[in-house]
This record gives C-alpha cells, structure tokens and sequence, in this order.
C-alpha cells in the first residue's frame, strides 16, 4: 500500500517570502502521478501542480514549483512571492497511474499561513 | 460549464438518523468518487463507481455506509443510523473515461453534523 507523509502540520512565513513544503512516500509503483492540493477555509480541493513520476523534469505553474526526487520518494513544493491569497491548507497526494482507476492517498496536510 | 456540484453544502443528523448526500459529476464525466475528511486530516478514499457499478469500494465501512450511481440522475452516499464519528466533510470528485492525466475534479464538499 502507498503511504504519503507531510511531516510540518503548521507552516508560516511573511508575504512575499518563499515557502517550501516537504513530502515523502512510499511506493513499489514504477508509474504514478504526485499531486498537491491547496484547501482555503472554503475547504474546495484545488489542484496546484501535478508531475507525473515518469518525467525527471520539475513541475512548475506560474509561482508554484515542486522538486521531485524519484530515488528519494520525494515531492516538495516552493511557493515564491508568497500571497495572502496562499493562506490554506496544503495536501500532497499520489496516485497509482492506471486507466481508468484514479484514487488519490493524501497526506495528513500543512497549515500554511501568509502574515502581512 | 458546471463543475462538480455537490448537495446539501451542510447537513445536520441526529444520531440514528440517515444522511443522504447527492454528486453530480462535471458534464462528460462518467466516474464518480466519495473522499471523507475527518477534522485536521487528509481525504481518504471510500469508494469509486461507474454508471450503474460499484467499481472499488474497499474504503467503505462495511456497516451502514453504501453508494450508487444510478443511470439517470446523481450519485448518492448513504449513511444509515448515523453515529457521531460520522461528523466529517465528504468530497465527490469525477474525471472522465480513460483521462490519462490522472486529475480528479472535486466538489465543495458535503459537511455532515451528527448531534
């Protein structure tokens, strides 16, 4: 079974800083998907980036980036020019890469605070 | 171009009452999952199901808990005599056959009160 293990419950930084969130997991899969998810007090489910394991480049979406260490099992993600905005919860989660069969295993989650 | 629309947003039961919480999947979608988060943790997985099929529902508690997803109309989680360990948000997400990308659309969330 896969586990995924998010090891800082409570982050917070000052705006404009850069924040990195850390994620390990643990797999026996060759082939998988890794996902973080940003969870405002609205508690939506929002996908930030996504990287399939089978690419060695890093992920990045405007100022969201993740390093993936594949050897490592590991998945971290970098926030730059943090906002107000970014204030959540943040999930990391895998998923097994198999048609038709999409289940997520998340972590437990970081709580993520932006002080002005 | 609706996404996933979960109802009712907020349900409140008295203990051994039944829940009932209904998912419309994304248009174009034809799979359909229940998450349930309990307070200060991650989604955990409950079941997958396909028009008409209950496909995996190995995160389901065996008693009490059951999901469908007719051929008309949403799917439907079902808690029967409900308990307050029931107490979570449940999250429907719903991608589309064969998607490849590996990317679940979820809902809002239903959010269950047990009394």
């Amino acid at each position: 079974a896969q586990t995924v293990t998010q090891s800082q419950p409570e982050m917070s930084v000052q705006e404009a800083e850069t924040v990195t969130l850390s994620c390990t997991y643990d797999t026996s899969e060759n082939n998988y998907y890794l996902f973080w998810y940003k969870q405002p007090p609205s508690r939506q489910m929002i996908l930030v980036i996504r990287q399939e394991a089978y690419k060695q480049q890093n992920a990045t979406e405007n100022r969201f980036s993740v390093n993936f260490q594949k050897a490592a099992k590991s998945f971290s993600l970098k926030i730059s020019d943090s906002q107000l905005g970014d204030t959540a919860m943040y999930f990391c989660a895998f998923m097994k890469a198999s048609l038709g069969a999409q289940k997520l295993v998340f972590g437990q989650g970081t709580r993520l605070t932006i002080n002005p | 171009n609706a996404g996933v629309m979960q109802n009712p947003r907020h349900l409140v039961r008295r203990r051994g009452q039944e829940a009932r919480l209904r998912c419309s999947p994304m248009k174009g979608h034809s799979h359909v999952y229940w998450y349930r988060q309990l307070p200060e943790e991650g989604l955990k997985f409950m079941v997958y199901l396909q028009k008409e099929n209950i496909i995996d529902e190995s995160g389901m508690p065996k008693e009490r808990f059951s999901a469908e997803f007719p051929k008309e109309g949403p799917s439907i989680l079902r808690i029967q005599q409900v308990v307050r360990g029931d107490s979570a948000a449940y999250f429907c997400a719903s991608s589309p056959y064969l998607q490849g990308t590996g990317e679940l659309f979820f809902g809002e969330g239903s959010r269950l009160t047990v009394l």
